[in-house]
């Protein structure tokens, strides 16, 4: 168990629709990060909050969302969903931010499916 | 921009056979560079790291020795177990101020038979 907690762990909706993921890090952690894994195009890095604010944007659609909360809890928001975005989302997070030497720890994924 | 590019699966081996998983980058400057593994149904785990030139990582058996000359990070274990059997991804992180993020290869898919 990494101490990273993501939810639901698995989530079906159709096209158009819009969903929450959500990502509680682990204790004393300040950053989070959002990973998109699919099938073509692997694991990508999508978006990182440290202590509440955007700190680095990776390959994220404009139609998806993020942010982190005072209590550290980070949610994605993906809406008008199309089925390209079908993919397992990871969550993970460290205790640093920086360029340092701190290891990221990862969550068991949200596995998205858009029908 | 930063890449990484490992060698493509599946891999299928025998159990006590010796492994190795290529993995060559492309980035600027010193990267850190990562192997992580996930096991089936889980999420992704460290296996092991190296944050600088000739550093050489090792866990649970497995090793990769960060080659500068070569940009290469080549995941290795002499005898595999049933076990080890998960995806294993290469991945390095490239030097951002005030920012971090991984850059991942595409993912080994490792079979070891008994």
């Amino acid at each position: 168990d990494s101490g990273v907690t993501q939810t639901p762990k698995h989530l079906i909706t159709a096209t158009g629709q819009r969903v929450t993921l959500r990502c509680s890090p682990r204790s004393g952690d300040l950053s989070v990060y959002w990973y998109q894994q699919s099938l073509d195009q692997g694991l990508q890095f999508l978006i990182q909050y440290y202590n509440g604010e955007e700190r680095a944007k990776g390959n994220i659609l404009e139609r998806f969302s993020a942010q982190q909360f005072p209590d550290l809890h980070s949610e994605l928001n993906l809406s008008s969903l199309e089925l390209g975005d079908s993919a397992l989302y990871f969550c993970a997070s460290s205790v640093g931010g920086g360029a340092g030497d701190t290891e990221a720890f990862f969550g068991q994924g949200t596995r998205l499916t858009v029908v | 921009g930063d890449s990484v590019t490992q060698m493509e699966g599946p891999v299928t081996l025998s159990e006590e056979a010796f492994l190795t998983i290529n993995c060559t980058y492309t980035a600027t400057g010193y990267p850190s560079l990562f192997w992580y593994v996930q096991y089936p149904g889980e999420g992704l785990q460290l296996l092991l790291k190296a944050t600088k030139a000739d550093d050489k990582g090792s866990n649970k058996g497995f090793e990769a020795t960060y080659r500068k000359e070569t940009t290469s990070f080549h995941l290795e274990k002499g005898s595999v177990q049933v076990s080890d059997s998960a995806v294993y991804f290469c991945a390095l992180r490239p030097i951002i101020q005030g920012a971090q993020k991984l850059v991942f290869g595409q993912g080994t898919r490792l079979t070891i038979n008994p």
